[in-house]
């Protein structure tokens, strides 16, 4: 099974960074590392995804174990629109090869 | 305005009931996907089509049922034989390839039971 592990729930400060750790020990050697982000009575959005190598977007940056068994989320400057459900997503090729999602991390900014 | 329209945003169903749930999309994309969210937990899915006229069952079908005539277009039905149909209702599309896809998702239906 295509697993991921993210802690419940982190606290940020306002105009600090944030690290959203995610674990996916059993991740196969063609899977990307997907993260969505869901704001309050929203569906959720995409945010960045990634296979080997840093990926850098306007949102966030992604940061991947060289061994690829856990990635880092990294919101630059948290504002209080960031605060929301973060997702790491595996594809589960045990499921038709469907993007699973899990309970996500939910993200609390303080001003 | 290109994206995905649910509707209606909330939904009220009586027992025995059937209602259904509206998923237009006018990005061109092929697969479609239907989820449901309780509180606090994250996405099942329910159904998804890769292609019109063709839909498979996903994790959770039991009491509901789909069609997809049309490219656009992936309703959703909840029968009177889901028995606990209370959620949030997600529809998405999916962009790109089987190792490098998007998904992009609708604003959700909130149903419930009176």
């Amino acid at each position: 099974d295509a697993k991921t592990t993210q802690p419940n729930s982190m606290e940020s400060n306002e105009e600090e960074p944030v690290h959203l750790p995610c674990n996916h020990s059993t991740i196969s050697g063609t899977d990307y590392i997907h993260w969505y982000r869901q704001l309050p009575s929203q569906g959720p959005e995409y945010v960045i995804h990634g296979l080997t190598s840093n990926v850098n977007n306007r949102m966030a940056s992604l940061a991947i174990a060289e061994d690829r068994k856990s990635s880092t989320l990294i919101l630059h400057r948290a504002t209080l629109r960031d605060a929301a459900v973060y997702y790491c997503i595996l594809r589960d090729y045990s499921q038709g090869g469907k993007l699973i999602f899990g309970q996500g991390t939910e993200l609390s900014v303080k001003p | 305005d290109g994206g995905i329209t649910q509707s209606p945003k909330y939904l009220f169903r009586k027992e025995g009931q059937n209602v259904t749930l509206s998923c237009e999309q006018n990005l061109n994309h092929d697969a479609m996907y239907w989820y449901r969210q309780d509180p606090g937990q994250g996405l099942r899915l329910i159904y998804y089509s890769q292609i019109v006229n063709d839909f498979q069952k996903g994790d959770i079908a039991e009491g509901y049922s789909v069609s997809r005539e049309k490219k656009e277009s992936f309703p959703l039905t909840v029968t009177s034989a889901q028995k606990n149909p209370t959620a949030f209702y997600l529809c998405a599309t999916r962009q790109g390839g089987s190792t490098n896809e998007k998904l992009f998702f609708g604003s959700g239906t909130q149903l419930s039971v009176l």
